[in-house]
């Protein structure tokens, strides 16, 4: 166990569907990451968020919309999905640039 | 941002020390080098971290030379469970960048 949860850990969702991942930290740190990965590609950053501000956003489309009501809790919103973005969506947390604790992830397949 | 380069994959047998190199030419002055180990549909797992010379822990040691362009992940007497894929990250902050990183395979 990391300290950082991750729900729902599988997600099976059509393309008009509206859906959240929601990822938790217990371990205190003012900053939560959003990270995607694809069969075969690296990991990439897509959102950061240091104490609840967005510092980051790697050109992720706007059917990815993330949300952070405070520094313990991150979502990400889901909706009008292509194929192409069934991946495994991970979170992670850190306390300024220290290592980074990764949660379980979500595995995300769109129908 | 700092790029790294890794092998893209690297078989070993249990028992022995695995040695594993990461480039990164263009590092800056306040990166630090980070490693990290994930298994199949899980999170990457802190390993270590340096900034210069030589760093080691319960799990691995990392030695990075003087001029800080490259550094070396080391796994003493590997076991099957250690197969998993090796990310070597440089950077500050947020500002990281995941290569594809060395799938380590080790053999019985």
């Amino acid at each position: 166990e990391t300290g950082v949860t991750q729900t729902p850990r599988h997600l099976v969702m059509g393309m008009t569907n509206k859906k959240s991942l929601k990822c938790e930290q217990h371990l205190g740190h003012n900053a939560m990451y959003w990270y995607k990965q694809s069969a075969k590609k690296p990991l990439e950053l897509m959102f950061v968020y240091n104490f609840k501000e967005q510092t980051e956003n790697n050109s992720v489309p706007s059917r990815f919309s993330p949300e952070c009501p405070n520094s313990s809790h991150l979502f990400l919103h889901l909706h009008t999905l292509q194929p192409e973005d069934s991946a495994l969506y991970l979170c992670a947390s850190s306390q300024d640039q220290n290592e980074q604790y990764f949660g379980p992830g979500t595995r995300l397949t769109v129908t | 941002l700092a790029k790294t380069t890794q092998p893209i994959s690297m078989d070993s047998y249990e028992g022995q020390e695995v040695n594993i190199t990461c480039s990164h030419n263009n590092i800056a002055t306040n990166d630090y080098i980070t490693w990290y180990q994930q298994f199949p549909s899980q999170g990457p797992r802190f390993i270590i971290q340096g900034y210069k010379t030589k760093v080691t822990n319960e799990v691995a040691s990392l030695f990075i030379p003087a001029d800080r362009k490259s550094s070396t992940l080391s796994l003493p007497r590997v076991s099957l469970s250690d197969t998993a894929v090796y990310y070597c990250l440089v950077g500050v902050d947020d500002k990281i960048i995941f290569g594809k990183g060395t799938r380590l395979h080790i053999l019985p």
